[in-house]
């Protein structure tokens, strides 16, 4: 079955330092997602993606953060000055013609 | 009200019981609704979507009241396996996919 795949697994990085969380989404998808949970809470949007742009994000999604689709596979999420609230899971999803969404395995940020 | 709300739990329940969950959602004009679950740490994996009628998945089954605005998932014959979070997602704004905070399931031998 076709998967979302993301990596790196766990990435530590100092506050205010610039992290890019990359993801490949499944082949034939055309919409892209990221969410992100903090640790106990629930699954928040940040942003989806179609055809190169943005379509919608959350007020989480602040300048800090971009998103790009720099070749025909890979997606990727930047956050240009890491704060201590940014620790979370961050999760990349796709979805073709059904909206339900397939997640990849997440990337777990712990900003010190 | 919560976009979308679910009961916490913990529902601890023996193998075998059958459990109910709810789900109660604010943006009537949603179109897309479905389960998820999600293991401790993991992804959140496809459940089920949830259809007008209802439609049920093995020991799945799931049901939506429009003019309550809630959603069900009925478990029978509960395995150890089942033992998860299962999050009711639903269809909001701008179709964006919201989640609920999700129902703890244990199930215990």
């Amino acid at each position: 079955e076709p998967e979302v795949t993301q990596t790196p697994s766990h990435q530590v990085t100092q506050m205010g330092q610039e992290v890019i969380l990359r993801c490949v989404p499944i082949s034939n998808h055309l919409y892209f997602y990221w969410y992100r949970q903090i640790l106990g809470q629930k699954v928040e949007f940040l942003v989806s993606f179609y055809n190169n742009e943005i379509s919608e994000k959350s007020e989480i999604f602040d300048d800090q953060f971009s998103v790009e689709r720099p070749d025909g596979s890979n997606f990727t999420l930047k956050i240009r000055s890491t704060k201590l609230e940014d620790s979370a899971m961050y999760f990349c999803a796709s979805s073709g013609v059904s909206v339900a969404l397939h997640f990849g395995n997440g990337t777990r940020l712990t900003v010190t | 009200r919560k976009e979308v709300e679910q009961d916490p739990g913990p529902f601890n329940v023996p193998e075998g019981a059958t459990v109910a969950f709810n789900c109660t959602y604010s943006n009537s004009a949603s179109q897309s609704f479905f389960w998820y679950r999600q293991d401790c740490r993991k992804e959140p994996k496809l459940l089920m979507s949830v259809y007008s009628s209802g439609n049920e998945d093995g020991r799945f089954t799931a049901q939506l009241n429009r003019a309550s605005q809630y959603i069900s998932l009925l478990i029978r014959d509960s395995k150890l396996s089942d033992s998860a979070t299962y999050l009711c997602v639903v269809e909001g704004a701008g179709n964006m996919l919201t989640f609920g905070g999700g129902t703890r399931l244990m199930v215990k031998p």
